[in-house]
C-alpha cells in the first residue's frame, strides 16, 4: 500500500471547519483513500473514504486532487468531540488488502 | 444497534495464566481482525478471519491463537502470556476483507499482565 504523510498536530477553532491534508504521492490506481480517527484510546472510527472523486458524508467530505496525490478531510464545523487523532490511509483493492495500515495521524485539537 | 463488543474490557493478570479476550459482531460480517495498540507503534494487526474456520496471521501474530468457529465470534487466545503482551487490543469486523469497506472496531480491551 502506499505510504501517507500526514502532519503531527493541527489546532482548529470549535465551529469552523477543520482541513486535515494527507500526502499519498506514490499512490497507485486502484488504491483508495480512507479516513479513520481515535477519540483517546477509543476504537478506531471510520469517516470517509473515495477513489478519484470527492466525496461526502454526514460527517465530513473528502477532497481529493486530480492527479490523486493529495486529499483533504474536512469537518465543516468542528466541535469540541472531534479532538482525536485523525489517520488518512490508502488501500489497495484486491486481493491481499486485508490490513488497514495505520501510520502516526494528525492530532486535530478543537479549541474552544 | 450494529456493534463489536469486547469482554472484558480491562484485565489485569500475571505471566503464564492462560486467558481468552472475545469479541462479537451482529453484523453478519464475514471479515474479522485483531489488531493490538501500543504507544509510538500504532496499530499493528495480529490475526485476521476472512470466514468462518479460515485464518491467517498479521503482522505480530507471536504468542497469540485465534479461532473462528461462527461467523459473529473470534476470540483471541493467550495460552501464556507475558509482559510484553500488555497493550490495548482492537477487534475490528467489515462485510469483507477487501476494499471499499469499511471496518467496524470494538472499545478495546486493555491488558496488563505482570
Amino acid at each position: 500500500d502506499a505510504k501517507t504523510t500526514q502532519p503531527p498536530s493541527m489546532d482548529c477553532a470549535e465551529g469552523r471547519a477543520a482541513n486535515l491534508p494527507c500526502n499519498h504521492s506514490t499512490i497507485s490506481g486502484n488504491e483508495y483513500v480512507y479516513w479513520y480517527r481515535q477519540i483517546h484510546s477509543q476504537g478506531p472510527q471510520y469517516i470517509i473514504h473515495g477513489l478519484k472523486n470527492n466525496e461526502t458524508n454526514e460527517m465530513a467530505s473528502l477532497i481529493i486532487t486530480e492527479d490523486r496525490k493529495s486529499s483533504t478531510l474536512i469537518l465543516p464545523h468542528a466541535t469540541l468531540r472531534d479532538t482525536a487523532v485523525y489517520y488518512c490511509i490508502v488501500r489497495e483493492s484486491g486481493a491481499g488488502s486485508y490490513q488497514l495500515t495505520f501510520g502516526k495521524g494528525t492530532k486535530l485539537s478543537v479549541i474552544p | 444497534e450494529a456493534q463489536v463488543t469486547q469482554n472484558p474490557r480491562y484485565l489485569i493478570t500475571v505471566t503464564g495464566k492462560k486467558l481468552t479476550v472475545t469479541c462479537s459482531q451482529n453484523m453478519n460480517h464475514e471479515y474479522m481482525s485483531w489488531y493490538r495498540q501500543d504507544p509510538g507503534l500504532g496499530l499493528r494487526q495480529i490475526y485476521y478471519s476472512m470466514n468462518v474456520e479460515v485464518t491467517d496471521k498479521g503482522d505480530v501474530p507471536e504468542g497469540y491463537k485465534v479461532s473462528r468457529k461462527e461467523k459473529r465470534n473470534f476470540p483471541l487466545i493467550l495460552e501464556s502470556p507475558s509482559p510484553n503482551q500488555t497493550s490495548l487490543y482492537f477487534c475490528a469486523s467489515s462485510l469483507t476483507g477487501g476494499v471499499p469497506y469499511e471496518q467496524y472496531f470494538g472499545p478495546g480491551t486493555r491488558l496488563t499482565v505482570t
